[in-house]
């Protein structure tokens, strides 16, 4: 079946500006996570989604990044007045829900942000 | 708090050489570790991963090997090909969070 998608895949905005992300995870995964990847560096945490709990916001840099999924379905990454560091990759992945035993996750392609 | 670190590259190596990427880790308790790949133009793979001490993962003529006496997950193949370019990050999982390490480029030449 299809696998994790994000789009767009790339995006150039201008300092102040807001964008906003999204993840389709793969059909019947509760959980979905958002990472960032600024260049040269590790996979950040963001936020994670499972089911209809309250999301693990912990990973979240500053009050202007926020995101917000629809049931078990979409996600969407939104950063107010972007600033020159968010600059990054951003990656979304999915997986099974939380169970005794890790779920592997798996990626979407990213979407590579670029802020002026 | 959990952290990977590995091996700095680019690595460059020949066909059928030896490659080994180190990956060492810091964390409470006994987490999952994980060997994930990213080929040109595509998104993270999980390639390998062992959930506890002396697990042995191993995919594609990849190994890694869980030493918890030395808080490493070192990742080897003993013999490469020019399709296994690519970018290769050590990971843990501490219940659904994973912390990756910097990510080693290597690029295997024909």
């Amino acid at each position: 079946g299809a696998g994790v998608s994000q789009s767009p895949s790339n995006k150039v905005t201008e300092k102040g500006k807001d964008v906003e992300l999204r993840c389709d995870p793969i059909s019947g995964h509760t959980a979905l996570y958002w990472y960032r990847q600024r260049l040269g560096q590790g996979l950040e945490f963001l936020i994670y989604f499972q089911g209809n709990s309250a999301p693990d916001k912990s990973g979240l840099p500053s009050d202007r990044f926020s995101a917000e999924r629809t049931g078990e379905s979409v996600s969407t990454l939104t950063i107010q007045r972007t600033q020159q560091e968010d600059s990054a990759v951003y990656l979304c992945a999915s997986s099974w829900g939380l169970s005794s035993s890790y779920n592997e996750q798996f990626f979407g392609p990213g979407t590579r942000l670029t802020v002026l | 708090g959990d952290s990977v670190t590995q091996m700095e590259g680019p690595v460059t190596l020949s066909e059928e050489a030896f490659l080994t990427i180190n990956c060492t880790y810091t964390a409470t308790g006994y987490p999952s570790l994980f060997w994930y790949v990213q080929y040109p133009g595509e998104g993270l793979q999980l390639l390998l991963k062992a959930t506890k001490a002396d697990d042995k993962g191993s995919n594609k003529g990849f190994e890694a090997t869980y030493r918890k006496e030395t808080t490493s997950f070192h990742l080897e193949k003993g013999s490469v090909q020019v399709s296994d370019s690519a970018v290769y990050f050590c990971a843990l999982s501490r219940d659904y969070k994973l912390s990756f390490g910097a990510g080693t480029t290597v690029t295997v030449r024909a």
